[in-house]
């Protein structure tokens, strides 16, 4: 079993609404991580807090808004997205960012209509 | 630049075969982690393996084994008598820890095995 939980599993959402997924880790680590993964490529980093700072790939649009409430809960806020960002999005944690092994939840297949 | 080639696309076996994953990696770092991760169906990353750049030896688990060579920059995986829950894309990841940047944990680009009854 997962010490990664994340919800919902499947998001059916429009372009205009907002909404969020939610992750928590029950393990103690410090370094929490937001990843989209296409289909058939590699997982995409997006986001990294370590000890609650924030670090950004900037590439990510600014649609993709994350919230790390406490070093156990990772939240990413979606709003006005597109239907390009339909993906799987995985949540995973590690030590810190030193020890980063990394340990991920089972996702949210996100589609955007 | 891609730090970590994978590159077998897709392996088909039947039941019982053996299966060898290839990942060649490059770093300038001395010390660097290495990883094997494996994605069912369902999407969840299974993390199978880390070894760091200081140790060599190979190492087996169940039907799971791992070939380290510096020499080459390769961390191999071997599926020995494959079995359909093997089923799997399997990533090799590298981390570098001597990097203090943005990308300093890469993942390749991934196989796809597809293990047949």
């Amino acid at each position: 079993d997962t010490e990664v939980t994340q919800t919902p599993k499947h998001l059916v959402m429009g372009m205009t609404n907002k909404k969020s997924l939610k992750c928590e880790q029950h393990m103690g680590h410090r370094a929490m991580y937001w990843y989209k993964q296409k289909a058939k490529k590699p997982p995409e980093l997006m986001f990294v807090y370590s000890y609650e700072k924030l670090s950004i790939n900037e590439s990510v649009p600014s649609r993709f808004s994350p919230e790390c409430p406490n070093s156990s809960l990772l939240n990413l806020h979606l709003h006005a997205l597109q239907p390009e960002d339909s993906a799987l999005y995985l949540c995973a944690s590690s030590q810190d960012t030193v020890d980063d092994t990394q340990y991920f939840g089972p996702g949210t297949r996100l589609t955007v209509l | 630049a891609q730090k970590v080639t994978q590159a077998q696309t897709e392996i088909s076996v039947v039941e019982k075969e053996d299966v060898t994953l290839d990942c060649v990696y490059e770093t300038r770092d001395t010390t660097y982690y290495l990883f094997w991760y494996k994605q069912p169906p369902s999407g969840e990353l299974v993390f199978l393996i880390r070894r760091n750049s200081f140790d060599e030896q190979n190492e087996i688990s169940g039907r799971y084994s791992w070939n380290f060579q510096k020499s080459t920059s390769s961390f191999n995986f071997t599926i020995t008598a494959s079995q359909v829950v093997d089923s799997a894309v399997y990533f090799c990841a590298l981390s570098e820890a001597e990097t203090d940047s943005w990308g300093k944990f890469q993942f390749g680009a991934g196989t796809q095995v597809v293990v047949t009854p």
